[in-house]
């Protein structure tokens, strides 16, 4: 799977909106972007995934760029519960299997 | 609907003995994923299992071994083990094993050994 560079973390106040970058510049053509977190001490948890087109649903947003090179995760008001370990994967979009395979992933500060 | 579950949640276990960790998919989901956690290496994939059978299996040694039943459940078995073997270990279930598919994690379980 194509690699991915995420900044190693983030902060931000409560109630503002987050923007989380993803560099992906070897994504191919069929690869699927894929958004997961992890909150302390739970496992991952999906907030979400998008190929061309940007992709809102009710925990976040996903902004693609046009070349496809880079995305970055929208969250539109921040809070506590946010504060979590966020993962920018990418997956081939065949039957390629389950694995999946994460880099360090941002860490997201939420402050009050 | 129930989510992932992972049994048991905590275990400690001795240096060369062995142990098996055990993982519920969600109902209808036929993939299983399992994965190792540690601070120094971060969340490593270990295998995948889809309908019986071993799909995909990541770089970690032969101690380490899996299956799953008919039912799709699927267990993890580590031999003699070795005190970096210490870790969360996370199962993941899947409806299908296409690129655009989301998974689904369990809490884990926190191997520690001594």
């Amino acid at each position: 799977d194509a690699k991915t560079t995420q900044p190693n973390s983030m902060e931000s106040n409560e109630e503002e909106p987050v923007h989380l970058p993803c560099n992906h510049s070897t994504i191919s053509g069929t690869d699927y972007i894929h958004w997961y977190r992890q909150l302390p001490s739970q496992g991952p948890e999906y907030v979400i995934h998008g190929l061309t087109s940007n992709v809102n649903n009710r925990m976040a947003s996903l902004a693609i760029a046009e070349d496809r090179k880079s995305s970055t995760l929208i969250l539109h008001r921040a809070t506590l519960r946010d504060a979590a370990v966020y993962y920018c994967i990418l997956r081939h979009g065949g039957l390629t299997g389950n694995q999946f395979y994460f880099g360090t992933g941002t860490s997201l500060t939420v402050i009050p | 609907k129930a989510g992932v579950t992972q049994t048991p949640r905590y275990l400690i276990k001795t240096r060369g003995q062995q142990v098996t960790l055990s993982c519920s998919p969600i109902s209808g989901h036929r993939s299983v994923s399992w994965y190792q956690q540690t601070p120094g290496q971060g969340l490593q994939f270990l295998f995948e299992y889809f309908s019986e059978t071993q799909r995909n299996k990541g770089n970690f040694p032969g101690r380490f071994s899996g299956r799953q039943f008919s039912n799709s459940r699927s267990e993890m078995n580590v031999s003699t083990l070795e005190l970096g073997d210490s870790a969360l270990y996370l199962c993941a279930s899947s409806l299908g094993r296409q690129g655009n598919t989301e998974a689904f994690f369990g809490q884990g379980t926190r191997l520690t050994v001594v």
